[in-house]
This record gives structure tokens, sequence and C-alpha cells, in this order.
């Protein structure tokens, strides 16, 4: 079974902090995603990226940026956490696939609170 | 950009009664839909999804979508819950297929509870 490993369940950070949240997959896994999940809003991409060094902005990607070195490894950094950035992340990975034909696998998920 | 619609945020269902999810996509072009669970402190799982051909599609633990290209609809059944089906239900849509294009928009998720 694929596993994606987030690398913390809870966390709480200050206003201004830089925040780094952590995601390995060990499936080799081409792709790799990071979400924000909020209550009634479901789960929006903020970024992605099908390749070592490579990364494409989602649909909500200000205050966010990321960093892929390793292709198990996808980091999401809030360069300076604010409080609207409090919310539920998930990682997800996939095989590449024509048209993500493939199915994402998801981690459990980090509660990340800014105080 | 495509856009999928939960209208029911909120299901409360008796246990063993059946129950459909409804789900609706904005497409003119083909699509891939998907349907995922998320337990109560979990990440999501795959419950089914539809690539081409047989538009009845059977998943896990008993569920199935039926994908209705003339009404873009992809609604999700299943004959008789159980308390173990629990959670929320995301519908998912992909961008058209595209060389290189991965990712999937979701909807804003149904929150299924099982009446015992």
């Amino acid at each position: 079974d694929v596993k994606v490993t987030q690398s913390s369940r809870y966390l709480v950070k200050r206003t201004g902090e830089k925040v780094f949240l952590e995601c390995v997959q060990d499936m080799d896994h081409e792709n790799m995603f990071w979400y924000r999940q909020d209550p009634g809003l479901g789960l929006r991409l903020i970024y992605f990226s099908y390749d070592v060094k490579m990364k494409e902005k989602g649909d909500i990607p200000e205050g966010y940026s990321v960093s892929r070195e390793k292709k198990e490894r996808f980091s999401l950094i809030l360069e300076s956490a604010s409080t609207n950035q409090t919310s539920m992340y998930l990682c997800a990975s996939s095989l590449y696939g024509q048209g993500s034909n493939q199915p994402q696998h998801f981690g459990d998920g980090t509660r990340l609170s800014i105080l | 950009a495509q856009s999928v619609t939960q209208l029911d945020s909120q299901v409360p269902v008796f246990e063993e009664a059946p129950v459909e999810l409804r789900c609706n996509y904005s497409s003119s072009v083909s699509v891939y839909l998907f349907w995922y669970v998320q337990y109560p402190n979990q990440g999501l799982q795959l419950l089914l999804k539809y690539l081409s051909g047989s538009t009845l599609v059977k998943g896990i633990n008993g569920f199935e979508a039926e994908f209705n290209k003339s009404q873009t609809s992809f609604h999700l059944r299943k004959p008789s819950v159980h308390i173990s089906d629990t959670a929320e239900y995301f519908c998912a849509v992909s961008d058209p297929p595209n060389f290189g294009n991965e990712k999937l928009t979701f909807g804003t998720g149904t929150r299924l509870t099982i009446i015992p």
C-alpha cells in the first residue's frame, strides 16, 4: 500500500513565524500535491509538483511556497504565518498519468493553528 | 476551470436505508470523475473513479456511481448503509485530459451521518 506521511498531526505556531510542513511518500510517485481543507470550502489546491525541482501554482498559492529537492519529499512553507492560514493541510501523491487519471493517495493531514 | 457542485452539505440516513449523494460538474468536454471518502481524523481515500466505458462504476464498500453526460452528474449510491459509512464524501473532477495537467477540482463535500 502507498504510504503518505505528514510529519505532524497537530501544529501550533505564532503569527509571523516561518512554518514548514513536511510530506514523504514511499511509492516513487511523480506527482505530489498540497491542499488546504476548510469547512464548507472542501479541498483547495495550493501547489503541486510533477517532478523533482518542478512546481506549479494551484488555486490559492498566495502566502505559500514549496520545495521538492527529492522525489519522495514535498515541503510546504508558510513564509510569514498569518491567522487566516489556520487550517487542515493535506498532502497527496499520485503516479504520473495523462489528465490526472491516476488516483491520489492522501496523508492523514496536519491541523495547523496560527495564534 | 472546472467546478464541482455537491448540493447537500449534510445527509442523515437511517441504518440499512439507501442513500444517494449528488454531484454535478461543469464541463463540455471529456473529464475524469472521482469519489473520495474521508473518515474522521484521516486523509481521503479513493472510493471509485470513472475514466471511460460503462457509465455505472462500482467501488469499494458497496458504493457505486453513475456517470450521466447529458446531465453532467456523477451521483454516488449505496443500497443499504452501515454505521461505518459515517464520513465525509468528496466528488472530484479532473481538468480535461492534457499532457502534463494532473490537477483535480474537489467539491465542498457531503457529510453522511448514519442514524442507528
